[in-house]
């Protein structure tokens, strides 16, 4: 069965610095799609930005990018240039077929 | 467009109780996937429909069903309710089921069991 982990329960960044969430799974596929969602207080999940497996290129939006480790089986999330806006619990998910696998969460802080 | 919607927003319901949610699909999806949210975790699958037939359901007990019906919209029920069902339950629906199709999420409904 895959796994999605977040080791990090929280961070916090301060405002216009940048901020680094991990993620690892787990997986004998070799065909999947790999997302960062965020989920503000007002619980609408929104999808951040995604990968598919068999691209090499890193994927970006914007101020977010994403470091994509397929051997090793990483994938963490860069947020540049930090807003409050970006305060929110952000799910590392994966997915293959029919379903979404998520992690636990990362509430991300933003300071002023 | 119109988005994923849900409703209610939020119900409480006695232990043992039976509870009916629904969800509008994004005009044009033919799929609908629902996860259950429990406080501070990441959301759980608990099953999808594709053109109204089931395609697929994680680890949840037969208490939790569904239906899909013609215009793609879906209701997931839940009988015998225990204080665990206590959580948000989330629809997404996408264009087809396989993998490279978004699943774009409604708001939620939040159950609370007591």
């Amino acid at each position: 069965a895959q796994t999605v982990t977040q080791s990090q329960p929280e961070m916090s960044v301060q405002e216009a610095e940048t901020v680094t969430l991990s993620c690892t799974y787990d997986t004998s596929e070799s065909d999947y799609y790999l997302f960062w969602y965020k989920q503000p207080p007002s619980r609408q999940m929104i999808l951040v930005i995604r990968q598919e497996a068999y691209k090499q290129q890193n994927a970006t939006e914007n101020r977010f990018s994403v470091n994509f480790q397929k051997a090793a089986k990483s994938f963490s999330l860069k947020i540049s240039d930090s807003q409050l806006g970006d305060a929110a619990m952000y799910f590392c998910a994966y997915r293959s077929s029919n379903k979404l696998v998520f992690g636990a969460g990362t509430i991300l802080r933003v300071k002023s | 467009e119109t988005g994923v919607t849900q409703s209610p927003t939020h119900l409480i319901k006695t232990r043992g109780q039976q509870v009916t949610l629904r969800c509008s699909s994004q005009s044009g999806h033919n799929t609908v996937s629902w996860y259950q949210q429990a406080l501070g975790q990441g959301p759980q699958f608990i099953f999808q429909y594709y053109r109204e037939e089931e395609n697929g359901r994680g680890n949840f007990p037969p208490r939790f069903s569904g239906l899909q019906f013609p215009n793609y919209s879906s209701e997931l029920n839940v009988n015998a309710l225990e204080l665990d069902d206590s959580a948000l339950y989330l629809c997404a629906s996408s264009l087809e089921w396989t993998g490279e199709h978004e699943q774009y999420f409604g708001p939620g409904t939040r159950l609370t069991v007591t």
